[in-house]
């Protein structure tokens, strides 16, 4: 069964700009599985971030960017805020259904 | 505004069954597919099932085929998941969310916990 891969963890300083990443067990993600990012704080439902590769949702501030780089999704937050210390979960559409990846726990320090 | 509020979690026992809603209001709820998703204690997210906005066409993800059901009453603007032979490992957070296609999932809702225990 292919598996969705994220970064368990990152860091990134206040102001500075990170990239997560959402690949595959096997094999390469392309447009073609829409990823998806949604953000999560504890205690919280997630929230819409980037649909089908780089679609920012509604009320989603402009330093969230989504893309495909080399042969993986990736989020990028560009000068990245204390309120931006939240969880980000990938999803992708695979012919079986939609797979989540495991989640990055993003630490702003 | 668009808002989906859950309920019917609780605590079951192992084999037992248990039937959750999702409550949708804030948009023409028969225009739009629907989904669930569960994401268990300290654990990541968990795609479970769609369901066409017409009830028609159903995906259930191959962890719950068989032993959940999910279903629409359009005129009570609601979804339903019915779930049996539950196990301990079914013990989550069940989120119904809009759901506009391939990986778009919006609004959530706030969740409704499931726990499975003798």
């Amino acid at each position: 069964q292919t598996v969705v891969t994220q970064e368990p963890s990152f860091s990134v300083s206040p102001g500075g700009t990170v990239t997560l990443t959402c690949g595959l067990s096997s094999g390469s993600v392309s447009s073609s599985y829409y990823p998806s990012w949604y953000q999560q704080t504890p205690g919280q439902a997630p929230r819409t971030l980037i649909y089908s590769t780089n679609t920012r949702s509604s009320g989603v501030p402009d330093r969230f960017s989504g893309s495909i780089l080399g042969n993986k999704a990736a989020l990028t937050i560009t000068g990245a805020q204390a309120d931006d210390d939240s969880d980000y979960y990938c999803v992708l559409y695979m012919g079986s259904g939609l797979v989540f990846g495991g989640g990055t726990k993003l630490t702003v320090l | 505004q668009v808002q989906m509020v859950e309920s019917g979690g609780g605590l079951v026992k192992p084999g037992g069954s248990l039937r959750l809603s999702c409550a949708a209001s804030g948009f023409t709820f028969s225009d739009y597919y629907m989904s669930w998703i569960r994401q268990a204690p300290g654990k990541g997210l968990e795609w479970l099932s769609y369901i066409s906005n017409s009830g028609s066409t159903i995906h259930d993800a191959d962890s719950v085929k068989g032993r959940f059901t999910v279903s629409r009453d359009n005129a009570r603007n609601s979804l339903y998941l019915q779930m049996n032979s539950l196990r301990a490992e079914d013990t989550a957070v069940y989120y119904c969310a809009r759901y506009w296609g391939t990986t778009h999932f919006d609004p959530w809702g706030q969740g409704t916990l499931v726990t499975v225990s003798s």
